[in-house]
């Protein structure tokens, strides 16, 4: 399958900080990306969806002031955790996809995830 | 009626015995479906997508999708322990966004 390398795989930081995390797709164009949320013991949490080129789609009850996503190529996008507070410790992951209408139906490829801790 | 939903476990099978996993979901214009398998600390694996109804096979994996009842399963056939996993069901809807379900935690006993 298609490889996306999310980078770091953990990071700790503190409290009032920024840490921004990057997703790129090595071996694929990815028109879109999507970002997760995991919290122990449960599901993936959609965050956001975003298309290259323009601004991302936030659900609903995601701030996104706090969690700005950039998708500024066909294969980077970055999320920005702004003054991280320790309830937004978590572990996040991005996936991607191809364009479907151009080259067919397929699932999101993950990221390794980043585990983000606040102090 | 969240999104998409999965009985949460755990499911605990012997070893060799068959693990059945079952999904339900609301949106009836969902066109993909998708099983992923999670180990603790780790990002999801894809195991099985299916996008028609009836049985898809792939080694010991086998998906079932029945659209009418709105309904996707997985079973997983000669169950062993590095099967153990959390088993996520995601479907795609017609935006585009691929939603998972709680997940299953599945244990596969030696």
């Amino acid at each position: 399958g298609a490889v996306v390398s999310q980078h770091p795989s953990r990071v700790i930081c503190k409290s009032g900080t920024s840490v921004k995390i990057e997703c790129r797709s090595l071996d694929f164009q990815a028109t879109t990306m999507f970002w997760y949320r995991q919290f122990p013991k449960q599901s993936l949490m959609l965050m956001a969806t975003s298309n290259e080129g323009s601004k991302a789609t936030y659900e609903q009850g995601v701030e996104k002031d706090k969690f700005l996503i950039n998708h500024a190529s066909l294969t980077l996008s970055t999320l920005t955790v702004t003054s991280a507070h320790p309830e937004d410790s978590s572990f996040y992951i991005c996936s991607a996809r191809w364009d479907r209408v151009k080259w067919g139906n397929t699932e999101a490829f993950f990221g390794q995830g980043t585990r983000l801790t606040v102090v | 009626q969240k999104e998409v939903e999965q009985n949460s476990g755990p499911l605990s099978v012997p070893e060799g015995a068959i693990a059945s996993l079952n999904c339900t979901y609301s949106d009836r214009g969902s066109q993909s479906f998708f099983w992923y398998r999670q180990y603790s600390g780790k990002s999801p694996e894809l195991i099985m997508f299916i996008y028609s109804n009836g049985d898809k096979e792939d080694g010991r994996f086998t998906a079932q999708l029945n659209k009418a009842s709105q309904y996707v399963s997985l079973l997983i056939r000669d169950s062993q322990p590095s099967d153990s996993a959390t088993y996520l069901c995601a479907v795609s809807n017609q935006g585009g966004k691929l939603i998972f379900g709680q997940g299953t935690e599945l244990s596969v006993k030696p």
